[in-house]
C-alpha cells in the first residue's frame, strides 16, 4: 500500500519567498508520485510528476520537486512566491503511472503574504 | 491537452431528493473514472472506480445503494446520490483516465453539492 504524508496544513509565505511544501512518502513498490494544485471550488490539476526518470523534476509555473529515495520525499519547491500561487497543494503516490488508484496526502493550504 | 467537464458545478437539493452529476471526457475515450469525495479543509477520498460497461468497484464504507454509478459510454459516468441528505452535502471529483492507461489522471471541476 501507499501513502503520503504532508506536515502543516496551512503555509504562509511572503511574495518573493521561497514556497517550500514537504511530502514524504511511503510505498511497497518503486512509487510514482505527483503534486497537484487545487483553486477554490475547482479540481485538481497537475503541477508535475515523478516516473522513476530524473529527480529533479520540473513542472508548470515555476515549480520543481526532488525524488529523494534516502528520505522518501517528495518536496516542492518554487523560488519565489507569487500572489497567484495561493492555493491548496495535494501530493499524492501510486504503484504505478497509469493507476488511478492514488493516495492523497491531506493538503497545504498555501496563504501569500503580500 | 485532455479535458473532463463535471456538471453540474453547484447544486442545491432538498433533503430526501436525488442528484445526478455527470462526467465527461471530452477529447479523449475514458475506459475508467473516479469518483471522490472532498470534505471542506480535507484530502481527496476515493469513492468508487467506474469501468465502462461493467459495474463500479466502490471502496470500502461507500455504499453502493446511495451513490449509483453509471459509466454508459466510454466518454460519460454518471454519479446519482439517491435520498440525500444533509450528511451528504460535499465537494464531488471526478476524474478519467485514457485508453492506454498511461497518463496521468485528468480532473474535472468537481461539484458542489448541499442538501437543505
Amino acid at each position: 500500500a501507499q501513502s503520503v504524508t504532508q506536515l502543516g496544513s496551512h503555509v504562509s509565505v511572503s511574495e518573493g519567498a521561497l514556497v517550500l511544501l514537504r511530502c514524504n512518502y511511503s510505498s511497497s513498490v518503486p512509487p510514482y508520485l505527483f503534486w497537484y494544485v487545487q483553486y477554490p471550488n475547482q479540481g485538481l490539476q497537475l503541477l508535475l510528476k515523478y516516473t522513476s526518470a530524473a529527480t529533479l523534476v520540473k513542472g508548470i509555473n515555476g515549480f520543481e520537486a526532488e525524488f529523494k529515495k534516502s528520505e522518501t520525499s517528495f518536496h516542492l519547491t518554487k523560488p519565489s512566491a507569487h500572489m497567484s500561487d495561493a492555493a491548496e497543494y495535494f501530493c499524492a503516490v501510486s504503484a504505478n503511472y497509469g493507476n488511478n488508484r492514488l493516495a492523497f496526502g491531506k493538503g497545504n493550504q498555501v496563504v501569500v503574504i503580500p | 491537452g485532455a479535458v473532463v467537464s463535471q456538471h453540474p458545478s453547484r447544486v442545491i437539493c432538498k433533503s430526501g431528493t436525488s442528484v445526478k452529476i455527470e462526467c465527461r471526457s471530452l477529447d479523449f475515450q475514458a475506459t475508467t473514472m473516479f469518483w471522490y469525495r472532498q470534505f471542506p479543509k480535507q484530502s481527496l477520498m476515493l469513492m468508487a472506480t467506474s469501468n465502462e460497461g461493467s459495474k463500479a468497484t466502490y471502496e470500502q464504507g461507500v455504499e453502493k445503494d446511495k451513490f449509483l454509478i453509471n459509466h454508459a459510454s466510454l466518454t460519460l459516468s454518471t454519479l446519482t446520490v439517491t435520498s440525500a441528505h444533509p450528511e451528504d452535502s460535499s465537494f464531488y471529483i471526478c476524474s478519467a483516465i485514457d485508453r492506454t492507461g498511461n497518463s496521468p489522471l485528468h480532473f474535472g471541476n468537481g461539484t458542489r453539492l448541499t442538501v437543505t
